[in-house]
């Protein structure tokens, strides 16, 4: 199966708030990213996290990590629509690839905003 | 700074074709890679360096080569296009402890 695992997609109302949701299975993992990706446009870091950390905060952007049950999750305060994208989540594993950490990758997630 | 920047933007190969896509950094990142992604998917490794000289396999190497002669540059090389290589393939660059940043991808199509 997928080391990395997210929902498919994800509707919210334009000013809710959008929880995106990741479960990961390699304990070995040391970052883990939340990237965007915009129709026809690359990938935008948003924000990561290292794994002793629970919590990071950036400004809309609210970053959860539960080690234990190694699952991430995203939480976008006030959604809008140029929120719209697909959002995919990351692992970097430490010692994959020789150290070089290249990223696994979930399929993403489509978040759709509603008006 | 430009950041990391792919040439060319879109490619259409007949089977059996080769090319070469660039990949050039601004940023004296040491680690460089290269993805693919196909649709409805996430991204896949390719290749990675670590260092001007120095290359590896990632997930997905089969049909492809990449060298990385300087520090800037890592191109990555078809040499058979086949129609599994349709995909958008994404370059990447981090330096130590940093996150990667992506270029825009290169949009390959094999007909």
């Amino acid at each position: 199966g997928e080391d990395v695992e997210q929902s498919l997609f994800l509707s919210v109302r334009e000013g809710d708030s959008s929880v995106i949701n990741c479960t990961y299975t390699d304990s070995s993992s040391t970052y883990l990213y939340w990237y965007k990706q915009e129709p026809g446009a690359g990938l935008q870091l948003l924000t990561y996290i290292f794994s002793n950390m629970d919590m990071k905060q950036d400004q809309r952007l609210t970053v959860l990590l539960n080690k234990k049950d190694k699952h991430l999750s995203l939480r976008i305060a006030d959604t809008q629509t140029g929120d719209s994208a697909i959002y995919f989540c990351a692992e970097a594993r430490f010692g994959s690839g020789g150290g070089a950490d290249g990223l696994t990758f979930g399929k993403g997630t489509h978040l759709i905003i509603q008006p | 700074n430009a950041g990391v920047t792919q040439t060319p933007k879109f490619r259409i190969l007949k089977i059996g074709q080769s090319m070469t896509l660039q990949c050039t950094q601004d940023m004296n990142h040491n680690y460089m890679y290269w993805y693919r992604q196909d649709p409805g998917m996430g991204l896949k490794l390719i290749y990675y360096s670590v260092g001007a000289g120095i290359t590896d396999k990632g997930e997905v190497p089969n049909g492809y080569n990449v060298s990385r002669s300087t520090t800037e540059d890592f191109p990555l090389r078809l040499e058979l296009a086949a129609p599994s290589q349709t995909s958008v393939y994404f370059c990447a660059s981090r330096d130590s402890n940093q996150p990667q940043h992506f270029g825009d991808g290169t949009r390959l199509s094999i007909l």
